[in-house]
């Protein structure tokens, strides 16, 4: 499969604890995004890399959240300190042109 | 401040019918317009795209139609099958520096066809 990959698929976690998601892009996408989508929304932009550089955040990224994509590969997205409304879909796509190629997302659920 | 506003928030539509979700736009510096499709339990998948130099574009039983100067754009989904069924979104972007072109998504539609 030569689609954008991410893992892990689900993770329930404590509030408080930290969580690492992992996306792996199309090998020859340079562009890479996360998004949250939380029930009933449409997914909502996160951050943004271009190769290894990170070149916006949104506001909806607070400080507790980390993304991070070295040697412009995979790009992984750490949230410490959970809380309960972090619970949400993260999606990462990956596009050389235009056109976003989402991978199927990492499901977040915080008790 | 919603930027892309989609209706309706649901459909059901009869087998063979033909599905319309609409969404309008505010900021005119939009410039390419896609529709995805999205599976519970999967991520959205891009179904056609459309920029505005066109009024129509057609792939199979999908039609995205554009009005630019109205700010509107919809997506026509032909002989609607069961398999349709699914959440669809209306997207939009414009580049905003550092070859970044991010999405900015509607609410989405969930769209039941009954057999």
């Amino acid at each position: 499969d030569t689609g954008v990959s991410q893992n892990p698929r689900h993770k329930i976690t404590k509030r408080g604890q930290n969580v690492t998601f992992r996306c792996d892009p199309i090998s020859e996408h340079n562009r890479l995004y996360w998004y949250r989508q939380t029930l009933g929304q449409g997914p909502e932009f996160l951050t943004y890399f271009q190769n290894e550089a990170q070149l916006e955040k949104s506001r909806l990224l607070s400080d507790r959240f980390s993304a991070e994509r070295p040697k412009g590969s995979f790009s992984t997205l750490e949230i410490q300190r959970t809380e309960q409304g972090d619970s949400a879909m993260y999606l990462c796509a990956s596009s050389f042109t235009r056109e976003l190629f989402f991978g199927e997302g990492s499901r977040l659920t915080v008790l | 401040q919603q930027q892309v506003k989609q209706s309706p928030q649901s459909l059901i539509v009869q087998k063979g019918g033909i599905s319309i979700i609409n969404c309008a736009y505010e900021n005119t510096a939009f410039d390419y317009f896609p529709w995805y499709q999205q599976f519970p339990g999967k991520g959205p998948a891009l179904l056609i795209a459309i920029r505005p130099d066109v009024s129509e574009k057609k792939e199979g039983r999908f039609t995205i139609s554009f009005n630019k100067s109205a700010k509107q754009f919809s997506l026509h989904i032909m002989d609607s099958q069961p398999g349709d069924s699914a959440t669809y979104f209306c997207a939009a972007s414009f580049y905003s520096g550092g070859s970044n072109y991010k999405l900015t998504f509607g609410k989405g539609t969930l769209l039941t066809v009954n057999p």
